[in-house]
């Protein structure tokens, strides 16, 4: 299958600092990537969705000014957590999305983040 | 609004033991039906896509199914290492890719 890339798997950052998390897409162009946010013992909930070279839309109740998230090419998306607080510590999985019969549908999902704010 | 409900929360079952995991869904109109398997500490894992009511798809010991409002994962004799949270998540047709997924089911299968 399809192979999404996130990094890093873990980062552990001061209160206040931002934090960037990198999404590629290796072998296949992503035209559509997605963010979520998954919460212990909770399922996926989704933050933003990104088409390469176009703003990101992002769900409600999600600030955007907080989750910075770029989308430049059609392999690399960046999720930026700017002055993160400890509420914002949560597990942050990226997936991606291409164009084909094969890659428009099913989603492939990077490993995961773990950010933890101290 | 499109929702998907998983059911049980959680399973444990003796090895060798089979059983069926439940995806309920609604949504306006499904493009495809996603079963994933998630371990812990990790980004989800695809295991099949369905598309139409009746369509079955298999992978070692799991089964998938699809009907017009759920889906099952059915799961064969099964071994420890099958151990894992499974998601499932429909995918509504029309131009937004929105996926929605359901909360998991939490799959232990002890020796």
């Amino acid at each position: 299958g399809a192979v999404v890339s996130q990094h890093p798997s873990w980062v552990i950052c001061k209160s206040g600092t931002s934090v960037k998390i990198e999404c590629r897409s290796l072998d296949f162009q992503a035209t559509t990537m997605f963010w979520y946010r998954q919460f212990p013992k909770q399922s996926l909930m989704l933050m933003a969705t990104s088409n390469e070279g176009s703003k990101a839309t992002y769900e409600q109740g999600v600030e955007k000014d907080k989750f910075l998230i770029n989308h430049a090419s059609l392999t690399l998306s960046t999720l930026t957590v700017t002055s993160a607080h400890p509420e914002d510590s949560s597990f942050y999985i990226c997936s991606a999305r291409g164009s084909g019969a094969v890659f428009n549908t099913e989603a492939f999902f990077g490993q995961g983040t773990r950010l933890t704010v101290v | 609004e499109d929702q998907v409900t998983q059911s049980p929360e959680a399973l444990r079952l003796q090895e060798g033991e089979s059983s069926s995991l439940n995806c309920s869904y609604t949504v306006s109109g499904l493009r495809g039906l996603f079963w994933y398997r998630q371990d812990p500490g990790k980004g989800p894992e695809f295991l099949f896509t369905l598309y139409s009511a009746g369509e079955e798809k298999e992978k070692e010991r799991l089964k998938a199914t699809l009907t017009k409002k759920e889906s099952f994962l059915h799961i064969t004799a099964p071994k420890p290492e099958d151990s894992a949270t499974y998601l499932c998540a429909a995918d509504p047709s029309g131009g937004y890719q929105k996926v929605t997924f359901g909360t998991g089911t939490k799959l232990q299968v002890i020796p």
